[in-house]
């Protein structure tokens, strides 16, 4: 079935610094969703995208729709220790099935 | 409330045991989901419910596994003879009926199997 492929797995950095993740599909997805997990809680979405190139920013958040329509990435610029957590990529299917990424758990050293 | 509504927050289970999970959706969301999220890994789609169209249930990994949505509203997961290995946060979201719109999450349930 569709899958979704998410890198990196996990990441360390430096508070400031600039983090960039990514996701990519061998399927088109008509929209692409990105959401934050903390410990204990469920996903919150942090940023939608419904068009192929769209470009969209939420604070320090910013995630980008591939033009071909299999590939979405998100940056988040100057982070914090609040920044830490599970990011979750995904997307709709055809049928309206939700599916997700394998998250990429950041940690924020101080 | 306004939000998604799971209960229990947690369920402890004796092996061989049926459970029953309970997911309130957002009143007047059509679509409903549920995952299961093993500890430190991805969410693992299980079922999805949109409307009166028959559920996609491509992901329960048993028979043991079934759900159900009563009235398009509340949904109930159940898990019958237990196993360890369904130890897992079992999470439900629901979205508005449009496709391309954003699922909102609960808290999820914590079921344990002892």
């Amino acid at each position: 079935g569709q899958q979704l492929n998410q890198s990196p797995q996990s990441m360390f950095i430096q508070e400031g610094e600039d983090v960039s993740m990514n996701c990519t599909s061998s399927s088109i997805f008509n929209t692409w969703l990105w959401y934050k997990q903390d410990p204990g809680e469920g996903p919150v979405l942090l940023i939608a995208l419904y068009k192929a190139g769209e470009l969209t920013s939420n604070g320090r958040l910013t995630a980008q729709f591939g033009i071909t329509r299999k590939d979405s990435f998100l940056n988040i610029s100057a982070s914090i220790p609040s920044d830490v957590g599970i990011y979750f990529c995904a997307g709709y299917n055809q049928g309206g099935k939700l599916i997700f990424g394998q998250g990429t758990e950041l940690s924020v050293k101080p | 409330g306004a939000g998604v509504s799971q209960s229990p927050s947690n369920k402890v289970t004796e092996k061989g045991k049926d459970v029953e999970l309970r997911c309130d959706p957002i009143s007047g969301h059509t679509a409903l989901y549920w995952y299961r999220q093993s500890l430190g890994q991805g969410l693992e789609f299980l079922i999805y419910f949109q409307g009166n169209s028959a559920p996609d249930k491509s992901g329960l990994p048993s028979d043991r596994f079934s759900a159900e949505r009563t009235g398009g509203s509340v949904s109930t997961l159940t898990i019958q003879r237990t196993q360890q290995e369904d130890s897992a946060v079992y999470l439900c979201a629901s979205r508005p009926g449009v496709l391309g719109t954003e699922a909102f999450f609960g808290q999820g349930t914590r079921l344990t199997v002892v």
